[in-house]
């Protein structure tokens, strides 16, 4: 079982907003500012779209973003749009070591 | 703009040893942080450890221990991952990723435990 607690998945419909949250269930990995948060199609290797809780990288669109609070790490997808249907990850980092979630399947309805 | 490429598929037998490679071109793995995470067929990602080459130091999970290797060549830009004692249950794919938080991803390597 992770450390990382995610919904197993999550849907909307075009235009609309979702939000994917990831519980810590340590605070080794809940306590600091280091969740990212990883896009993944099917076959494909991850994308990595938000990091250090709330930063996008260069070309991740601004629909895109993440949030914090206590030992609990959001993404929120607005204007969903169907090429956003995908499996979404999070990741948290603590002295040294990594630990990502067990994933969250995104389906636009 | 830089592209970690991986080596090939494998094919091994239970018990023993793969070893995959990670090559950086067009840049450089040397002040990076290269970690290496896999998937098993319709799971998840997990993190397996990661090598700070400059630094030379490593982070293993804690269950891998002792079964896994990771090292980097500078002059080459090359990061490699081995992982001993395979069972089945290390089929997957295995990636690379450079980071410090991992941001260009290799584009995988399909690890076949088989008898």
């Amino acid at each position: 079982q992770s450390a990382l607690t995610q919904p197993r998945s999550v849907s909307g419909s075009p235009g609309q907003s979702v939000t994917i949250s990831c519980t810590a269930t340590s605070n080794d990995f809940g306590g600091y500012n280091f969740f990212s948060w990883y896009q993944q199609d099917p076959g494909k290797a991850p994308k990595l779209i938000i990091y250090d809780v709330t930063k996008r990288p260069s070309g991740v669109p601004d629909r895109f973003s993440g949030s914090k609070s206590g030992n609990m790490a959001s993404l929120t997808i607005s204007g969903l749009q169907s090429e956003d249907e995908a499996d979404y990850y999070c990741c948290s980092y603590a002295g040294g070591y990594r630990v990502f979630g067990g994933g969250t399947r995104l389906t636009v309805l | 703009q830089v592209q970690l490429v991986q080596s090939g598929a494998e094919v091994k037998k239970p018990g023993s040893s793969v070893k995959v490679s990670c090559k950086a071109s067009g840049g450089t793995l040397d002040t990076y942080t290269v970690n290496w995470v896999r998937q098993a067929p319709g799971q998840g990602l997990e993190w397996l450890g990661r090598v700070i080459p400059i630094l030379g130091m490593t982070n293993y999970a804690q269950m891998l221990q002792g079964r896994l290797s990771i090292t980097a060549d500078r002059s080459t830009s090359t990061a490699y991952m081995e992982l001993s004692s395979l069972t089945s249950n290390d089929t997957a794919v295995y990636y690379c990723a450079r980071g410090p938080t991992p941001e260009i991803w290799g584009q995988g390597t399909l690890v076949t435990v088989s008898s």
